[in-house]
């Protein structure tokens, strides 16, 4: 299996904090994703990665920012946490820009 | 966009039955991928088919692709109860890195 990792993998926060998930990948992949998963919404991609600090943003961007400053590290930040931003975060990594993505087990977050 | 539709949503059949679910997108891609998530799991590849490909296997998983009508099917043959996970295509490359994905297709495979 490849190597990602996600941390934390379960928090709990209230409404205006600042929260950053990490992931990380030991297998040097270029491309890394970020998407959340709620109930009738399959997976949304938030940001994407195509190298150390190029990012891109993606179909729900918006309360989130993203840095890669080196290969195998990809942040995920909500400057200030609001409800709506509840969900299953999930990261992926891979070689290519089209080939097989490799998922983390997921961060579930919680805001209050 | 780049994202992939599966139907149908939801699928429940018998252990020992075939499933067959579709996936359509609407742009040109290079390849497609088929993902497997068991509940509360990350997503796992299945088998990503080129866009110069009909066909292809793997197991007991056979994938189709038409790229004149930008659809595809995967077919799981004599399913499992540890089948049951829901499924979902990436269409892939053409000029964007992006892998956008639909909904999924729940599959139930009763035991």
């Amino acid at each position: 299996d490849a190597g990602i990792t996600q941390s934390p993998r379960h928090k709990v926060t209230e409404t205006g904090t600042p929260v950053t998930l990490r992931c990380h990948q030991t297998e040097n992949h270029r491309y890394m994703y970020w998407y959340r998963q709620d109930p009738g919404h399959g997976l949304r991609l938030i940001h994407y990665s195509y190298g150390v600090k190029d990012t891109d943003k993606g179909e729900v961007s918006d309360g989130y920012s993203v840095s890669r400053s080196k290969t195998e590290d990809f942040l995920l930040t909500l400057e200030s946490a609001t409800s709506s931003q509840t969900s299953v975060y999930f990261c992926a990594s891979g070689p290519t820009g089209d080939g097989e993505l490799f998922f983390g087990e997921g961060s579930r977050l919680t805001v209050l | 966009s780049q994202q992939g539709e599966e139907d149908p949503q939801a699928l429940s059949i018998q252990e020992g039955e075939n499933a067959t679910m579709n996936c359509s997108y609407k742009t040109s891609i290079n390849n497609l991928q088929w993902y497997r998530q068991n509940s509360g799991r990350g997503l796992v590849h299945l088998i990503l088919i080129r866009s110069n490909e009909r066909e292809k296997h793997s197991g007991r998983l056979r994938v189709t692709l038409d790229t004149s009508k930008k659809s595809s099917s995967l077919l799981i043959t004599a399913s499992r109860a540890a089948d049951t996970a829901s499924y979902f295509c990436a269409p892939a490359g053409s000029g964007t890195y992006k892998y956008i994905f639909g909904t999924g297709t729940r599959l139930k495979v009763l035991a």
